[in-house]
């Protein structure tokens, strides 16, 4: 399996902020790799989907970059709604795998 | 709009075989793959398997001996059978849709709680 490893596991930031997160894989997975954002009691909600394509209804604060093993998810502006856990998840091989997920906390 | 709502049993013994079932509306029920993913804090996100509208079906190694995917396509619905469960299968299972030939999953269902306790 392809592993997914997210850094950081936890940050802390302001509304307003600017806010990246990375993931990465133990090996090369084109640009098949989609973000989604997870709030407590809820089910994931897909924000980005290969690498940089903005799923439909999501903010463009929202943006994705990378491809091969390294992608980035960057946040500008953090609004309060912004505040949840984010995951990475590759779709390059089967079974796909998901990273282990970053907690993005209001500082 | 598209909705998945999925139900089934939320509390099991060891060695029960753990049900749910999840229904799809307010869509085509053809052209995707209906996957199982569970939560637990010690796994994360887990991919269980998917099906299709035909019965065409593919499952996660590690699960594959005791899954078994089932889909009523008259009904929209897709079901998940768990055997031999232990509390290592504790974790909120959602039902998931994702289109043929892309590998992102749009819409989800709520999730259920499913606790494995004697």
């Amino acid at each position: 399996d392809i592993h997914m490893t997210q850094s950081p596991s936890s940050l802390s930031a302001s509304v307003g902020d600017t806010v990246i997160i990375t993931c990465r894989a133990t090996q090369t997975i084109g640009n098949y790799l989609h973000w989604y954002q997870q709030t407590p009691g809820k089910a994931p909600k897909l924000l980005i989907y290969d690498a940089s394509s903005l799923q439909s209804g999501v903010p463009s604060r929202f943006s994705g970059t990378g491809s091969g093993t390294d992608f980035t998810l960057t946040i500008s502006g953090l609004q309060p709604e912004d505040f949840a856990t984010y995951y990475c998840q590759e779709g390059y091989s089967s079974p796909i795998t998901f990273g282990q997920g970053t907690r993005l906390d209001i500082k | 709009q598209v909705q998945l709502q999925q139900w089934g049993a939320g509390l099991l013994k060891p060695s029960e075989t753990l049900s749910l079932t999840c229904g799809v509306s307010g869509g085509s029920f053809s052209g995707y793959y209906w996957t199982w993913i569970r939560q637990s804090p010690g796994k994360g996100l887990e991919w269980i398997g998917q099906i299709n509208h035909v019965g065409g079906s593919n499952y996660s190694p590690s699960l594959r001996s005791r899954v078994t995917l089932s889909v009523d396509a008259s009904k929209n619905q897709f079901s998940l059978n768990l055997n031999s469960v232990s509390a290592a299968d504790t974790a909120v299972y959602y039902c998931a849709r994702v289109q043929y030939r892309t590998t992102w999953y749009d819409y989800w269902g709520p999730g259920t709680l499913v606790t494995v306790s004697s």
